[in-house]
């Protein structure tokens, strides 16, 4: 049973345009969500996070959305530049609920692809 | 600041060897390390929770006898896959939490090729 969705495996934007990726979740005990970003056989680099009283984060041309009662969340990336070609990780905790210390429950991911 | 190392970033064994992987958190305490295991064109999957100075946790259907962790201190924890086998063939990557902040940073990853 996958917890956290990413039902895009991959995405094409124009440089300049705006990128949105979207990311679904199950369980609702999840309080704390980020995005990371992905480059092959390297580590995940965090991007942004919201916590579950949030529902918008901005960090420069990152942005997240939070609609709580939909279970959903996105990233926007606004303008796309060619270094933002990689796979996006959508990630969950249940960090405050569950007392602080939790893993993250991780999506597939979804590929994006910057076209000049 | 908030870097983690893995070392190494690759290894090959033959099957039945055992392989240790480090984690370490190089410019802040971490209470808490994570390890993860990626396929190929799959997302991360937690295997276990790593808490200094206590066992580890383990996620379900992870064997705690063939991956097996230990956190000695504060800024390291190491992973041993032991008596490795093909299958165990995988990316693994290691995630530090700075201990009163709630992100994880994570180690660059250790690719595992058992022969």
């Amino acid at each position: 049973d996958q917890q956290v969705k990413q039902n895009s495996p991959s995405l094409s934007v124009q440089e300049g345009r705006i990128s949105i990726l979207n990311c679904d979740y199950t369980n609702s005990m999840f309080d704390y969500f980020l995005w990371y970003k992905k480059y092959p056989a390297e580590g995940p680099t965090f991007l942004i996070s919201i916590s579950s009283i949030k529902d918008k984060n901005e960090d420069g041309r990152f942005t997240v959305f939070l609609n709580k009662s939909a279970k959903h969340l996105s990233l926007h990336i606004v303008p796309s530049q060619p270094g933002d070609s990689a796979v996006y990780f959508c990630a969950a905790s249940a960090q405050f609920s569950g007392g602080g210390a939790d893993g993250l429950t991780f999506g597939k991911g979804t590929h994006l692809i910057i076209q000049p | 600041g908030a870097v983690v190392s893995q070392h190494p970033s690759r290894v090959i064994c033959k099957s039945g060897t055992s392989v240790k992987i480090e984690c370490r958190s190089l410019d802040f305490q971490a209470t808490t390390m994570f390890w993860y295991r990626q396929f190929p064109k799959q997302s991360l999957m937690l295997m276990a929770t790593s808490n200094e100075g206590s066992k580890a946790t383990y996620e379900q259907g992870v064997e705690k006898d063939k991956f097996l962790i230990n956190h000695a201190s504060l800024t390291l924890s190491t992973l041993t896959v032991t008596s490795a086998h093909p299958e165990d063939s995988s990316f693994y990557i290691c995630s530090a939490l700075r201990t009163g902040r709630g992100e994880q940073f994570f180690g660059p990853g250790t690719r595992l090729t058992v022969l």
